[in-house]
């Protein structure tokens, strides 16, 4: 079965231009988070999924930063405009059910460079 | 959620036993202990979790004291390719299934 696949895998774009990830996560899951990760720090949570409703975004930056989970599979998180700040690894992560004791599952995620 | 406390870096022979500490002095009852690892250039990977009880599968086993303040997550036999940041995180088991990373311990496991 096909994890968390995550795309691009580098994206290397000038401040001010617009950028947008996408994940797709496996097949089933309800619960889809997306994640940033500084360097040299663990992922931080910047929103999750319940099928295509966003439950938790209270850590987006929503004047630069907006996500989308339409028809509650695939998602895509979206940078306008980027700024130099914005470099980081985006990760997708997935899991089943709508609570409970499950475990996620991590995309390889997407190295943005902001320059 | 509970916070943690890890050793930022440690490492291991190749072929011996590698154990990370962690430190959750301010867990609650129903908090439970969940351990992560992130190899380079990879997403985070699930390895396992517990309550009260110790708990063993495939990957590791995770032994948690009486008073649950810490725990201690090894790795019987470690690899060249278990070398990776391990991630100790305490979160209640409910729908909000939130993971708050914390810094993580750095292992090297050693040829």
């Amino acid at each position: 079965e096909a994890g968390v696949v995550q795309s691009p895998r580098y994206k290397i774009i000038e401040k001010k231009q617009p950028v947008a990830f996408w994940c797709n996560p496996i097949s089933g899951h309800n619960t889809l988070y997306w994640y940033r990760q500084n360097l040299g720090q663990g992922p931080e949570l910047l929103i999750r999924y319940e099928n295509e409703e966003a439950v938790d975004d209270s850590q987006l930056p929503k004047d630069r930063f907006s996500a989308e989970r339409l028809k509650g599979v695939d998602s895509t998180l979206k940078i306008q405009p980027a700024e130099l700040g914005d470099s980081a690894v985006y990760l997708c992560a997935s899991k089943t059910g709508t609570g409970g004791n499950t475990e996620a599952f991590f995309g390889q995620g997407t190295r943005l460079t902001v320059v | 959620d509970a916070k943690t406390t890890q050793p930022t870096s440690m490492d291991c022979a190749e072929g011996r036993a590698a154990n990370l500490p962690c430190n959750h002095s301010t867990i609650s009852g129903n908090e439970y202990v969940y351990w992560y690892r992130q190899i380079h250039s990879q997403g985070p990977q699930y390895i396992i979790h517990g309550l009260k009880n110790n708990e063993t599968n495939e990957m590791a086993s995770l032994i948690i004291t009486e008073d649950r303040k810490s725990s201690t997550l090894i790795l019987p036999h470690a690899t060249l390719r278990d070398t990776a940041v391990y991630y100790c995180i305490v979160r209640v088991s409910d729908s909000s299934y939130k993971l708050i990373f914390g810094s993580g311990t750095r292992l090297l496991v050693r040829p």
